[in-house]
């Protein structure tokens, strides 16, 4: 399987302080992405890095890309209730046509 | 610009019966991409099309099946249902070719009695 896996698979953190979450995936890459899911709803993109990129920042998001390793990690800065959900992210098997998407960490942010 | 529009949002539908599952991408998208979800296999890659031909499959039986339409609409179809096939399924439409951004619908929660 393709798929990734994320770690940790749920995260429990108060309002304010930082969520780390990490992504693990098997094949080459062109790039890795993540995307946010609120409970039963779609998912939402959030970044993209592409495999020559070792590090990207959005807002309060910050993504690095470890391709030796074959690894990627999402901080989200000063999280607020707000950012509950869960967070997979996705790599594109070095150049198919679709994207794998990784098991997912659930979120949650404690007001 | 609307978003993908996945009908219905909730169906339930008993063993043994089909359904049939419609996207509407974003406009200008030619390339539309199907996954189910569940709580225990995840994301599955079912199927993507793109100028009405599937370009790739993922891993599922022949009961499932899909197509697209000129205007880029899509459905699919699962056949003969089974009590595993109660999932999300999720369509997402792309702009381009390669491999960039996926965006999706709100989903279609389907139930298997």
């Amino acid at each position: 399987s393709q798929q990734g896996e994320e770690d940790p698979q749920a995260l429990s953190i108060q309002e304010g302080e930082n969520a780390t979450m990490n992504c693990s995936y098997k094949t080459s890459i062109n790039n890795l992405q993540w995307y946010r899911q609120n409970s039963g709803r779609g998912l939402v993109h959030l970044i993209l890095i592409r495999s020559n990129e070792r590090e990207k920042h959005s807002g309060r998001l910050r993504v690095t890309l470890d391709t030796s390793k074959k690894s990627s990690s999402l901080l989200i800065t000063a999280s607020r209730a707000a950012d509950t959900a869960s967070y997979f992210c996705a790599t594109d098997g070095g150049g198919a046509n679709n994207l794998f998407f990784g098991t997912g960490t659930r979120l949650t942010v404690i007001p | 610009k609307a978003g993908v529009t996945q009908t219905p949002r909730y169906l339930i539908k008993t063993r043994g019966q089909q359904v049939t599952l419609s996207c509407s991408p974003i406009s200008g998208h030619r390339s539309v991409s199907w996954y189910q979800q569940t709580p225990g296999q995840g994301l599955q890659f079912l199927f993507e099309y793109f100028s009405e031909t599937q370009r790739n499959k993922g891993n599922f039986p022949g009961r499932f099946s899909g197509r697209q339409f000129s205007n880029s609409r899509s459905e699919m179809n699962v056949s003969t249902l089974e009590l595993g096939d109660s999932a999300l399924y999720l369509c997402a439409s792309r702009a381009g070719t390669a491999s960039g951004e996926l965006f999706f619908g709100e989903g279609s929660r389907l139930t298997v009695l």
